[in-house]
Protein backbone atom coordinates (compact mmCIF):
# COMPACT_ATOMS: atom_id res chain seq x y z
CA UNK A 1 0.00 0.00 0.00
CA UNK A 2 0.97 3.53 -0.66
CA UNK A 3 1.81 5.83 2.07
CA UNK A 4 4.05 8.20 4.48
CA UNK A 5 6.06 6.05 6.42
CA UNK A 6 7.62 7.95 9.52
CA UNK A 7 10.68 6.50 11.31
CA UNK A 8 11.26 6.21 14.09
CA UNK A 9 7.95 5.99 16.01
CA UNK A 10 9.28 6.87 19.34
CA UNK A 11 12.54 9.10 19.53
CA UNK A 12 13.97 10.39 22.78
CA UNK A 13 17.33 12.41 22.93
CA UNK A 14 18.71 14.67 25.58
CA UNK A 15 18.11 18.52 26.11
CA UNK A 16 20.50 20.12 23.68
CA UNK A 17 21.26 17.10 21.70
CA UNK A 18 20.64 17.29 17.71
CA UNK A 19 17.93 14.85 16.22
CA UNK A 20 16.94 13.88 13.30
CA UNK A 21 13.27 12.79 12.47
CA UNK A 22 12.47 10.94 8.67
CA UNK A 23 10.11 10.78 6.26
CA UNK A 24 9.54 8.37 3.76
CA UNK A 25 6.49 8.21 1.44
CA UNK A 26 5.47 5.68 -1.66
CA UNK A 27 2.59 7.96 -2.60
CA UNK A 28 4.91 10.30 -5.32
CA UNK A 29 3.28 12.94 -4.14
CA UNK A 30 5.37 16.58 -4.80
CA UNK A 31 4.74 18.23 -1.79
CA UNK A 32 5.77 17.32 1.73
CA UNK A 33 4.94 19.25 5.32
CA UNK A 34 6.33 18.78 8.81
CA UNK A 35 3.46 19.75 11.49
CA UNK A 36 4.73 19.50 14.81
CA UNK A 37 1.67 18.12 17.30
CA UNK A 38 1.37 19.10 20.81
CA UNK A 39 -1.20 16.96 23.40
CA UNK A 40 -4.51 17.72 22.58
CA UNK A 41 -3.99 20.33 19.98
CA UNK A 42 -4.29 20.67 16.11
CA UNK A 43 -1.80 19.89 14.23
CA UNK A 44 0.66 23.07 13.72
CA UNK A 45 2.61 23.58 10.14
CA UNK A 46 6.31 24.17 10.69
CA UNK A 47 7.22 23.89 7.05
CA UNK A 48 6.46 22.47 3.77
CA UNK A 49 8.74 21.48 0.38
CA UNK A 50 6.72 21.93 -2.79
CA UNK A 51 9.02 19.92 -5.13
CA UNK A 52 12.56 21.09 -4.33
CA UNK A 53 11.08 24.75 -2.71
CA UNK A 54 11.28 24.95 0.86
CA UNK A 55 9.28 27.34 2.47
CA UNK A 56 9.22 28.06 6.12
CA UNK A 57 6.31 29.34 8.82
CA UNK A 58 7.05 32.42 9.76
CA UNK A 59 6.29 31.32 13.59
CA UNK A 60 8.89 28.49 13.53
CA UNK A 61 11.81 28.65 15.56
CA UNK A 62 15.57 28.78 13.61
CA UNK A 63 16.29 25.51 16.00
CA UNK A 64 14.31 23.59 13.62
CA UNK A 65 15.35 22.52 9.91
CA UNK A 66 14.53 20.42 6.73
CA UNK A 67 15.99 18.59 4.11
CA UNK A 68 14.57 16.55 1.20
CA UNK A 69 17.26 15.27 -0.65
CA UNK A 70 14.65 13.67 -3.19
CA UNK A 71 11.46 12.94 -3.70
CA UNK A 72 10.39 10.15 -1.77
CA UNK A 73 12.30 11.37 1.56
CA UNK A 74 12.24 14.33 3.89
CA UNK A 75 13.94 14.88 7.15
CA UNK A 76 13.07 17.04 9.76
CA UNK A 77 16.75 18.51 12.14
CA UNK A 78 15.60 19.70 15.76
CA UNK A 79 19.29 21.50 16.13
CA UNK A 80 19.13 22.10 19.92
CA UNK A 81 15.92 20.32 21.56
CA UNK A 82 14.41 22.06 24.46
CA UNK A 83 11.97 20.39 27.03
CA UNK A 84 9.29 22.76 25.23
CA UNK A 85 10.25 21.03 21.65
CA UNK A 86 8.71 17.27 23.19
CA UNK A 87 5.53 16.71 20.89
CA UNK A 88 4.61 14.36 17.75
CA UNK A 89 5.88 15.14 14.84
CA UNK A 90 3.89 14.71 11.96
CA UNK A 91 4.89 14.09 7.94
CA UNK A 92 2.08 14.72 5.28
CA UNK A 93 2.66 14.62 1.60
CA UNK A 94 -0.27 15.78 -1.23
CA UNK A 95 -0.30 15.86 -4.85
CA UNK A 96 -0.11 19.82 -5.28
CA UNK A 97 -1.75 20.99 -2.05
CA UNK A 98 -5.06 18.92 -1.07
CA UNK A 99 -5.50 16.26 0.05
CA UNK A 100 -3.17 16.41 2.63
CA UNK A 101 -2.00 12.28 3.68
CA UNK A 102 -0.42 12.08 7.34
CA UNK A 103 1.90 9.58 8.53
CA UNK A 104 1.49 8.34 12.18
CA UNK A 105 4.65 10.61 13.45
CA UNK A 106 7.16 10.31 15.85
CA UNK A 107 6.75 10.91 19.17
CA UNK A 108 9.80 13.60 20.32
CA UNK A 109 10.89 13.14 24.06
CA UNK A 110 13.59 15.31 25.40
CA UNK A 111 15.44 14.33 28.95
CA UNK B 1 -10.53 35.69 10.00
CA UNK B 2 -8.13 32.93 9.62
CA UNK B 3 -9.77 30.59 12.16
CA UNK B 4 -11.97 27.67 11.76
CA UNK B 5 -14.29 27.68 15.23
CA UNK B 6 -14.86 23.57 16.26
CA UNK B 7 -17.63 22.60 18.77
CA UNK B 8 -18.07 20.72 21.04
CA UNK B 9 -14.10 20.22 22.85
CA UNK B 10 -15.94 16.89 23.82
CA UNK B 11 -18.80 14.47 22.98
CA UNK B 12 -20.06 11.19 24.47
CA UNK B 13 -22.50 8.91 22.73
CA UNK B 14 -24.08 6.02 22.85
CA UNK B 15 -23.48 3.33 20.62
CA UNK B 16 -26.09 3.50 17.66
CA UNK B 17 -26.50 7.06 18.20
CA UNK B 18 -25.63 10.07 16.12
CA UNK B 19 -22.83 11.72 16.74
CA UNK B 20 -22.58 15.70 15.29
CA UNK B 21 -19.59 17.80 15.63
CA UNK B 22 -19.64 21.17 14.17
CA UNK B 23 -17.09 23.70 12.40
CA UNK B 24 -17.35 27.65 11.63
CA UNK B 25 -15.33 29.55 9.94
CA UNK B 26 -14.64 33.58 8.43
CA UNK B 27 -12.80 33.37 5.35
CA UNK B 28 -15.11 33.22 2.11
CA UNK B 29 -11.96 32.09 0.38
CA UNK B 30 -11.96 29.03 1.82
CA UNK B 31 -13.16 26.31 -0.65
CA UNK B 32 -12.32 23.17 0.51
CA UNK B 33 -12.89 21.59 4.19
CA UNK B 34 -11.64 18.20 4.76
CA UNK B 35 -12.40 15.93 8.05
CA UNK B 36 -9.70 14.16 9.49
CA UNK B 37 -9.71 11.50 12.23
CA UNK B 38 -7.58 10.80 14.67
CA UNK B 39 -6.46 7.80 16.83
CA UNK B 40 -4.26 7.78 20.05
CA UNK B 41 -0.60 7.41 19.06
CA UNK B 42 -1.71 7.66 15.56
CA UNK B 43 -1.77 10.19 12.67
CA UNK B 44 -4.49 12.35 11.36
CA UNK B 45 -6.09 9.93 8.62
CA UNK B 46 -8.49 11.64 6.07
CA UNK B 47 -12.18 10.89 6.64
CA UNK B 48 -14.34 13.13 3.90
CA UNK B 49 -13.68 16.37 2.48
CA UNK B 50 -16.07 18.62 1.11
CA UNK B 51 -16.09 21.41 -1.40
CA UNK B 52 -18.51 24.47 -1.70
CA UNK B 53 -20.69 23.57 -4.81
CA UNK B 54 -22.52 20.92 -2.69
CA UNK B 55 -24.65 20.97 0.41
CA UNK B 56 -23.63 17.33 1.70
CA UNK B 57 -21.48 14.70 1.27
CA UNK B 58 -21.92 10.88 2.15
CA UNK B 59 -19.50 8.14 2.54
CA UNK B 60 -20.65 5.18 4.34
CA UNK B 61 -21.68 6.47 7.90
CA UNK B 62 -20.37 9.82 8.09
CA UNK B 63 -21.60 12.88 6.24
CA UNK B 64 -20.49 16.29 5.92
CA UNK B 65 -23.19 18.87 5.75
CA UNK B 66 -22.16 22.15 4.15
CA UNK B 67 -23.83 25.45 4.97
CA UNK B 68 -22.27 28.07 2.69
CA UNK B 69 -24.21 31.26 3.79
CA UNK B 70 -23.87 30.51 7.29
CA UNK B 71 -20.33 29.28 6.44
CA UNK B 72 -20.56 26.08 8.50
CA UNK B 73 -20.03 22.55 7.61
CA UNK B 74 -20.58 19.42 9.99
CA UNK B 75 -19.84 16.19 10.52
CA UNK B 76 -22.69 13.59 10.93
CA UNK B 77 -21.72 10.13 12.38
CA UNK B 78 -24.79 7.65 11.98
CA UNK B 79 -25.03 4.56 14.41
CA UNK B 80 -21.70 4.98 15.92
CA UNK B 81 -20.04 2.31 16.93
CA UNK B 82 -17.44 2.33 19.79
CA UNK B 83 -14.39 2.06 17.24
CA UNK B 84 -15.44 5.40 16.36
CA UNK B 85 -14.01 6.74 19.63
CA UNK B 86 -11.28 9.33 18.20
CA UNK B 87 -10.67 12.64 18.00
CA UNK B 88 -12.01 14.52 14.69
CA UNK B 89 -10.49 17.77 13.54
CA UNK B 90 -12.06 19.68 10.68
CA UNK B 91 -9.82 21.82 8.18
CA UNK B 92 -10.59 24.42 5.96
CA UNK B 93 -8.12 25.38 2.92
CA UNK B 94 -8.07 27.51 -0.01
CA UNK B 95 -7.65 25.54 -3.15
CA UNK B 96 -4.39 26.18 -4.55
CA UNK B 97 -2.71 27.19 -1.40
CA UNK B 98 -0.62 24.26 0.95
CA UNK B 99 -2.03 25.88 4.64
CA UNK B 100 -5.04 23.94 6.14
CA UNK B 101 -6.52 26.07 9.13
CA UNK B 102 -7.31 23.38 11.54
CA UNK B 103 -10.35 23.26 14.26
CA UNK B 104 -9.33 22.71 18.27
CA UNK B 105 -10.54 19.20 17.63
CA UNK B 106 -13.42 17.17 18.94
CA UNK B 107 -12.77 14.38 21.75
CA UNK B 108 -15.62 11.56 20.60
CA UNK B 109 -16.44 8.82 23.19
CA UNK B 110 -18.88 6.10 22.11
CA UNK B 111 -20.32 3.99 25.07
CA UNK B 112 -20.64 0.56 24.12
Amino acid sequence: DAMVIQNPRYQVTQFGKPVTLSCSQTLNHNVMYWYQQKSSQAPKLLFHYYDKDFNNEADTPDNFQSRRPNTSFCFLDIRSPGLGDAAMYLCATSRDFQPQHFGDGTRLSIL
Amino acid sequence: QQQVKQSPQSLIVQKGGISIINCAYENTAFDYFPWYQQFPGKGPALLIAIRPDVSEKKEGRFTISFNKSAKQFSLHIMDSQPGDSATYFCAAAESGTYKYIFGTGTRLKVLA
